[in-house]
């Protein structure tokens, strides 16, 4: 069964600080891995799109990395803001599954001043 | 273009009561997604449609739901009678068939059952 495990289920840090949040899946087979941004009483919007070939990447202070082999991602905030306090939802397509998508739970970050 | 428009944003109904949920795709776009989410269940895919076909409705939860999509520009979600547990955010989702298949996501309405 596909599955997408993310970790930890909630964080709270100090503004400024990094931080890194863990998404583990066993999505089969692999087409492409997404992190979404979900505010407070809005829908959530695409941070990256990540393919099997690609390892790393950044938009701005948000980087994703993915593994492939050992099927873990990663997305690491850099320098956090208070408007960072959000949910971060790990999302991974099939090969097979045209446009359906496996949804991890989330990741809901908390930046304090 | 406005995005993915859902209404309403917010619905309180009685238990029993019909509800319907609307949804505008981005223009274009040749895929509609139903999600639902709770706090318990996050993110379930509830039917997505392909041309205006319905293409999987394995996430509905029983005959209370059901969906159209008449034509490219609009899409309804009902719920007869709705439930106290149907009480939750439902999400419209479009995209593109291709590339990357990305999904963009309408503001959601919040429905309250009581």
């Amino acid at each position: 069964k596909n599955q997408v495990e993310q970790s930890p289920q909630s964080l709270i840090i100090l503004e400024g600080k990094n931080c890194t949040l863990q998404c583990n899946y066993t999505v089969s087979p692999f087409s492409n891995l997404r992190w979404y941004k979900q505010d407070t009483g809005r829908g959530p919007v695409s941070l990256t799109i990540m393919t099997f070939s690609e390892n790393t990447k950044s938009n701005g202070r948000y980087t994703a990395t993915l593994d492939a082999d050992t099927k873990q991602s990663s997305l690491h905030i850099t320098a956090s803001q208070l408007s960072d306090s959000a949910s971060y939802i790990c999302v991974v397509r099939a090969n097979n599954a045209g446009n359906m998508l496996t949804f991890g739970g989330g990741t809901r970050l908390m930046v304090k001043p | 273009d406005a995005g993915v428009i859902q209404s309403p944003r917010h619905e309180v109904t009685e238990m029993g009561q019909e509800v319907t949920l609307r949804c505008k795709p981005i223009s274009g776009h040749d895929y509609l997604f139903w999600y639902r989410q709770t706090m318990m269940r996050g993110l379930e895919l509830l039917i997505y449609f392909n041309n205006n076909v319905p293409i999987d409705d394995s996430g509905m939860p029983e005959d209370r739901f059901s969906a159209k999509m008449p034509n490219a520009s609009f899409s309804t979600l009902k719920i007869q009678p709705s439930e106290p547990r149907d009480s939750a955010v439902y999400f419209c989702a479009t995209g593109i068939a291709g590339g990357r298949y990305e999904q963009y996501f309408g503001p959601g309405t919040r429905l309250t059952v009581t």
